[in-house]
């Protein structure tokens, strides 16, 4: 079974560009979770979906962090205009689940930001 | 703001020892808890879950589990060179949807 996909791996970019990540669940899961994940930290929740609807978006900075997840599948995260704190890796996780239930969270590689 | 707590380490203990990790959260409505393990360089995996009071096995592993104390803890018998990681405790409550990760703590096992 494939699991969770990100690309890009590596994005380095100054402050105020903007920028976008993928990530495709693994197949048959209904939700899918974005983190980011400062070094020296715990991964944070930035947003939640329930197959292609917003269940928890209470952490993102939605002034320039925006996120969809068209027909359910796939997810874009984008960041516009980035800061130097956005540095750090974002994870893309998904689960059979969601809401209140407790079905194992898988996470792909994440992507790893950097802001100059 | 829900807490979840974590001595960040290193903790350091030698091959073939137990390695005792620990976790308390704020959240008096915490049912769910979580640990995943993380190597440098690599996305978080899940390697236990607790909902009751009391100790759950599965194989080197156990979870620790009393919410009366809001403590939760994970040991490592007979500790490998390979445990060597970042064990992060995650905690969900009935209500919410959100896992809250701590900051983990680095465990270094040496041969």
């Amino acid at each position: 079974e494939a699991g969770v996909a990100q690309s890009p791996r590596y994005k380095i970019i100054e402050k105020r560009q903007s920028v976008a990540f993928w990530c495709n669940p693994i197949s048959g899961h209904a939700t899918l979770y974005w983190y980011q994940q400062i070094l020296g930290q715990g991964p944070k929740l930035l947003i939640q979906f329930q197959n292609n609807g917003v269940v928890d978006d209470s952490q993102l900075p939605k002034d320039r962090f925006s996120a969809e997840r068209l027909k359910g599948v796939d997810s874009t995260l984008k960041i516009q205009p980035a800061k130097l704190e956005d540095s750090a890796v974002y994870l893309c996780a998904s689960s059979l689940g969601g809401g209140t239930s407790n079905h194992e969270q898988f996470f792909g590689p994440g992507t790893r930001l950097t802001v100059l | 703001q829900k807490e979840v707590e974590q001595n960040s380490g290193p903790l350091s203990v030698p091959e073939g020892a137990i390695a005792s990790l620990n976790c308390t959260y704020s959240d008096r409505g915490s049912q769910s808890f979580f640990w995943y393990r993380q190597y440098s360089g690599k996305s978080p995996e899940l390697i236990m879950f607790i909902y009751s009071n009391g100790d759950k096995e599965d194989g080197r592993f156990t979870a620790q589990l009393n919410k009366a104390s809001q403590y939760v803890s994970l040991l490592i018998r007979d500790s490998q060179p390979s445990d060597s990681a970042t064990y992060l405790c995650a905690v969900k409550s009935n209500s919410g949807y959100a896992l809250n990760f701590g900051k983990g703590t680095s465990l270094l096992v040496t041969p």
